[in-house]
């Protein structure tokens, strides 16, 4: 069973600030590595993805692979209270595996 | 353009009943997977259909059932419904047999069972 374990939250940081999500992954084989949104009540939405070692900035959003420790992480830069919800982190080719999600509070 | 679409967006199942849910894709794309998410949990891969043939199955019982039609689009049918399988069903849309970049998820269909 290939597993997706994310930090456990929720993470509560203010307006402006850098927050951290973080996940590691069992299936040392992984190739693929996603970040979705998913506001409460809502539906995923894919706003990152990473299949290299490194980093990979989109915005205020970047996404750190290590293919050797098996962490994958998400910062968000001067975060605002929309990007409260919560974020699951997905591994996988053709199916994906979800961790459970880490919810994140940004205060005014 | 129309995003993935799923009917019912919310139902109201007793134990041991059935329950289909629907799906249509994004114009274009051939890929649907099903995901079930419970409450507080991430979603959990059920199947993948690509060009109308089953590309995948997750650790689901018989119960769970699936098919895709010759417009792409796709059934999820669940028989002898238990409390458990109160959940979010997520549609997910994507054009090729794999390309997580490009998988796009509908809004769900919320079922509760009683």
């Amino acid at each position: 069973q290939k597993e997706v374990e994310q930090n456990s939250g929720p993470l509560s940081v203010p307006e402006g600030a850098i927050a951290s999500l973080n996940c590691t992954y069992s299936d040392r084989g992984s190739q693929s590595f996603f970040w979705y949104r998913q506001y409460s009540g809502k539906s995923p939405e894919l706003i990152m993805f990473i299949y290299s070692n490194g980093d990979k900035e989109d915005g205020r959003f970047t996404a750190q692979l290590n293919k050797a420790s098996q962490y994958v992480s998400l910062l968000i830069r001067d975060s605002q209270p929309s990007d409260s919800a919560t974020y699951l982190c997905a591994v996988g080719q053709s199916r994906l595996y979800f961790g459970r999600g880490t919810q994140l509070t940004v205060w005014p | 353009d129309a995003g993935v679409t799923q009917s019912p967006t919310h139902l109201i199942k007793t134990r041991g009943q059935h329950v289909t849910l629907r799906c249509s894709p994004i114009s274009g794309h051939k890929s649907v997977s099903w995901y079930q998410q419970v409450l507080g949990q991430g979603p959990q891969f059920i199947f993948q259909y690509y060009e109308k043939e089953e590309r995948g199955r997750g650790n689901f019982p018989d119960r769970f059932s699936a098919r895709q039609f010759p417009n792409y689009s796709s059934e999820l049918n669940v028989n002898a419904l238990l409390l458990g399988d109160s959940a979010l069903y997520l549609c997910a849309s994507s054009d090729r047999a794999f390309s997580g970049n490009t998988i796009y998820f509908g809004e769900g269909s919320w079922l509760t069972v009683v």
